[in-house]
């Protein structure tokens, strides 16, 4: 059971916005910063967001990450085929002094 | 270009010990936190350890404390894990991370994996 409470799986057709959410507690979220990482099919992961709404260079702007409170959102628009993928929220746990992981959320363009 | 090329997987029976290395290239690595992250076979990712930009500290996953060891050698920008005791569930994937920050916690994140070196323990 993760820390980090994310759904299984999310579908939309393409050209549409999909969302994804993340939901933890005071100590993490709540404290610290948001990182989102997308794992595509047999690929080590990459870092989509940074700082709960930051895109690293080369990233595509149809990526964007939110957060209040103690949870946060990855939502991706115009939906292509390529964004079939595994994506991951993670925080550092300030209580714990460990970082925290989503269960993992796969994407699935219809 | 930013490196992170892991070794030193294998089949390793349960209560052995295994060591894995990672070679970093590419940038200033006594600059830069690291960790280790794994992912079992079909799951999803688990981090493992983090050791500070000089190596003055190291964190756990409460699951490998005192039976794993995360330690750096800066002069030949090099990531190590030792794993001693290894169970059947430390199976996985096991990827050398670069931290965009030199402590790894707080508003950190993992810039840059590496592809990973398969560790399975089975008798």
């Amino acid at each position: 059971q993760s820390v980090l409470t994310q759904p299984p799986s999310v579908s939309g057709a393409p050209r549409q916005r999909v969302s994804i959410s993340c939901s933890g507690n005071r100590s993490n979220i709540g404290k610290n910063a948001v990182n989102w990482y997308q794992q595509l099919p047999g690929k080590a992961p990459k870092l989509l967001i940074y700082y709960d709404d930051l895109l690293p260079s080369g990233v595509s702007d149809r990526f964007s990450g939110s957060k209040s409170g103690t949870s946060a959102s990855l939502a991706i628009s115009g939906l292509q085929s390529e964004d079939e993928a595994d994506y991951y929220c993670a925080a550092w746990d300030d209580s714990l002094n460990v970082w925290v992981f989503g269960g993992g959320t796969k994407v699935t363009v219809l | 270009q930013v490196q992170l090329v892991e070794s030193g997987g294998g089949v390793v029976q349960p209560g052995r010990s295994l060591r894995l290395s990672c070679a970093a290239s590419g940038f200033t690595f006594r600059n830069y936190g690291m960790h280790w992250v794994r992912q079992a076979p079909g799951k999803g990712l688990e981090w493992v350890a983090l050791i500070w930009h000089d190596g003055n500290n190291q964190y756990y996953t409460d699951s490998v404390k005192g039976r794993f060891t995360v330690s750096r050698d800066n002069s030949r920008n090099t990531l190590n894990l030792q794993m001693n005791s290894l169970r059947a569930e430390d199976t996985a994937l096991y990827y050398c991370v670069r931290d965009r920050t030199r402590s790894g916690t707080g508003s950190a994140s993992f810039d840059y994996w590496g592809q990973g070196t398969l560790v399975t323990v089975s008798s």
